[in-house]
């Protein structure tokens, strides 16, 4: 198992609520990426951040968004929730110098 | 436009038969191939990394290759418990970002 953790693990809401995703890194990475995994997809990328900073984002609107924390902890934000948002959100954490993502466990999110 | 293109989508073989799974990729400037394994409703568990043309990195009964279009995922001798989503991405560009493929479904019977 990777040292990555989300969460909830799961989540229902209704169309039009806002909602707050958890990661907390892998000790000793400051990159976090989101990514959404619709049933039978591969994940697609939302943004990164790297050291508190926004660092590149996919084609995702902006009521899709994050922090990081200066622990490396991360949120996802998204705002205004629609019924295509229903998918397994994973996050990923690396280092700085080095590419490869570990990924933590996702949280499956419903919206009715 | 960067794509990842796995093939097939699925796969079934009997346990002990050998075969591979396909990832063509199409991006500028290649930084990295890898491959995870997904089992249902868990996170992607990181399996390679491969840099360039030529490379190949082995575990246990898998081995990934890499040519200058294509990637492979050879299976040797296959378990029940390989039966996972196999997944391919790419990195490509000035950050990090991880470009996936549909993956592919690999059920392995006794």
């Amino acid at each position: 198992e990777t040292g990555v953790t989300q969460s909830p693990t799961h989540l229902i809401k209704t169309r039009g609520q806002q909602v707050t995703l958890r990661c907390s890194s892998q000790s000793g990475h400051n990159t976090v990426s989101w990514y959404q995994q619709a049933l039978g997809q591969g994940p697609q990328f939302i943004f990164q951040y790297y050291r508190e900073e926004e660092n590149g984002r996919g084609n995702f609107p902006p009521r899709f968004s994050g922090l990081q924390f200066p622990n490396y902890s991360s949120e996802l934000n998204v705002n205004a929730l629609e019924l295509d948002d229903s998918a397994l959100y994973l996050c990923a954490s690396s280092t700085g110098q080095e590419e490869t993502q570990y990924f933590g466990p996702g949280t499956r999110l419903l919206v009715l | 436009e960067d794509q990842v293109t796995q093939s097939p989508e699925a796969l079934r073989l009997q346990e002990g038969e050998s075969s591979s799974l396909n990832c063509s990729y199409t991006v500028s400037g290649l930084r990295g191939l890898f491959w995870y394994r997904q089992d249902p409703g868990k996170g992607p568990e990181f399996l390679f990394t491969l840099y360039s043309a030529g490379e190949e990195k082995e575990k246990e009964r898998l081995k990934a290759t890499l040519t200058k279009k294509e990637s492979f995922l050879h299976i040797t001798a296959p378990k029940p418990e390989d039966s996972a989503t196999y997944l391919c991405a790419a990195v490509s560009g000035g950050y990090n970002k991880l470009i996936f493929g549909a993956g592919t479904r690999l059920a392995v019977h006794p």
